[in-house]
């Protein structure tokens, strides 16, 4: 089936060490988004791809940054993540704009010491 | 600003009664809604789009701009309808545009 992958599904970090999040993708979508969700929230977005043309949201911290090397995967590098970075991060993807239909992965768990 | 409001964050409800999740929205223009569900250990998936006009699972929502509201309705609550409700809207159809959440509302279909 034709779907969206994360991996790790749960992520044990350490205060300020550097971590890697994975998001791929079989639907061959042009947008993939990155979103945070916090206990009890609403998943925020951070970023997303269209194709190659990266969209970061204003309040996204510095901290965040991503990659996409090419359609199929996109990267969350988290650079020094601190104790209010801890959340479940979601990978999304739609054939063009948020217009469309998102499809979700299964999501990643962060958790930092 | 562009906002979406979900009133309630839980919702109790028996098998058979009739469910309404509330949603308000704020956008200056006209916005694409959505609901999206979460069941338990399951992903976020699209339940409905206003656009398309259609009944999901026996669900209906209705864009009432007068009212900037996307109420999900169901006239009969079955105990698989339990889960976790998001609102969502997305600006016009560009590319790139993303969705902005609801905070969300949880429903409980108890029998």
């Amino acid at each position: 089936d034709a779907m969206v992958i994360q991996n790790p599904r749960y992520q044990v970090t350490q205060f300020g060490k550097p971590v890697t999040l994975s998001c791929s993708q079989t639907l061959n979508h042009n947008v993939m988004y990155w979103y945070q969700q916090k206990s009890s929230q609403a998943p925020k977005l951070l970023f997303h791809y269209y194709d190659k043309d990266f969209n970061n949201e204003a309040d996204t911290p510095d901290n965040f940054q991503s990659r996409r090397p090419n359609t199929s995967f996109c990267f969350l590098d988290i650079r020094s993540p601190g104790l209010g970075d801890a959340a479940m991060y979601l990978c999304a993807t739609s054939v063009n704009s948020g217009g469309d239909t998102q499809y979700f992965g299964p999501g990643t768990r962060l958790t930092v010491l | 600003a562009q906002r979406v409001t979900q009133p309630e964050k839980l919702l109790s409800v028996f098998k058979g009664a009739p469910v309404e999740l509330k949603c308000n929205y704020s956008y200056s223009g006209s916005p694409e809604l959505f609901w999206y569900v979460q069941y338990s250990r399951q992903r976020l998936q699209l339940l409905l789009r206003h656009i398309s006009r259609e009944s999901i699972k026996g669900f209906t929502a209705d864009l009432n701009k007068g009212e900037t509201s996307f109420h999900l309705k169901k006239p009969f609550a079955q105990e698989e309808d339990s889960a976790m409700y998001y609102c969502a809207l997305s600006g016009p159809n560009q590319a790139g545009t993303a969705l902005i959440f609801g905070k969300g509302t949880t429903l409980s279909v108890s029998s």
